[in-house]
């Protein structure tokens, strides 16, 4: 897992409600990603940040959100606008340079009812 | 379309057998091919990463291959062991854009005494 911490492990929530996920990498990357990942599926990217106060929405955006305001941190917000947010979630870091290998948090499995 | 397919689905094979792990691709401009372990639960880890001049890298037991002529790829597992029950993942770097990794949806492998 690195040097990249999620917590909490597991979330529950009541449909509804936001909940934040949080993701502290001590890298000192650059670059940090949150990916969606749900059975018989590839990872897909939710949204991501190659320099503090800078992010970019990846393929499934709708219903999140998230903040840089420091590099080693890279919060996600499920909102209630999120349809289906009962997944497993994992935050990734990276540089910005050579292959930009991609490394990965333990991730956070939420369970919305 | 960029895409990455990944097969068998699942495989279960003997403690100290070996099996090979297939990863064809279609993701064009190609700039990196990476294997991933990912335990039950947990975020995955890099196994290798290959860039277009590299047709074979190894990491202990793991050894990947890479024909980029064909745009496939493979990953040997040598001398199974119990804790290589996991999914391998296998990711597809694109030249263009900022954040362009293309997701297979992983081989399920398990091993048993």
């Amino acid at each position: 897992d690195g040097g990249i911490t999620q917590s909490p492990k597991y979330l529950f929530r009541k449909e509804g409600q936001n909940v934040t996920l949080s993701c502290e990498q001590n890298l000192n990357h650059d670059a940090m990603y949150w990916y969606r990942q749900d059975p018989g599926q590839g990872l897909r990217l939710i949204y991501y940040s190659q320099i503090v106060n800078d992010f970019q929405k990846g393929d499934i955006a709708e219903g999140y959100s998230v903040s840089r305001e420091k590099k080693e941190s890279f919060p996600l917000t499920v909102t209630s606008a999120q349809k289906n947010p009962t997944a497993f979630y994992l935050c990734a870091s990276s540089t910005t340079s050579g292959t930009g290998e991609q490394y990965f948090g333990p991730g956070t499995r939420l369970t919305v009812t | 379309k960029n895409q990455v397919e990944q097969s068998p689905q699942s495989l279960i094979i003997l403690e100290g057998k070996n099996c090979t792990l297939q990863c064809n691709y279609t993701v064009s401009p190609f700039s990196n091919l990476r294997w991933y372990k990912q335990d039950t639960g947990r975020g995955p880890v890099s196994l290798t990463i290959m860039t277009f001049s590299e047709n074979t890298k190894s990491n202990g037991r793991y050894t990947a291959t890479l024909d980029a002529d064909t745009k496939q790829s493979s990953l040997h597992i040598t001398a199974s062991q119990l804790s290589d029950s996991a999914s391998y993942i296998c990711v597809v770097g694109s030249q263009t854009g900022a954040n362009n990794l293309f997701f297979g949806t992983g081989t399920r492998l398990t091993v048993i005494p």
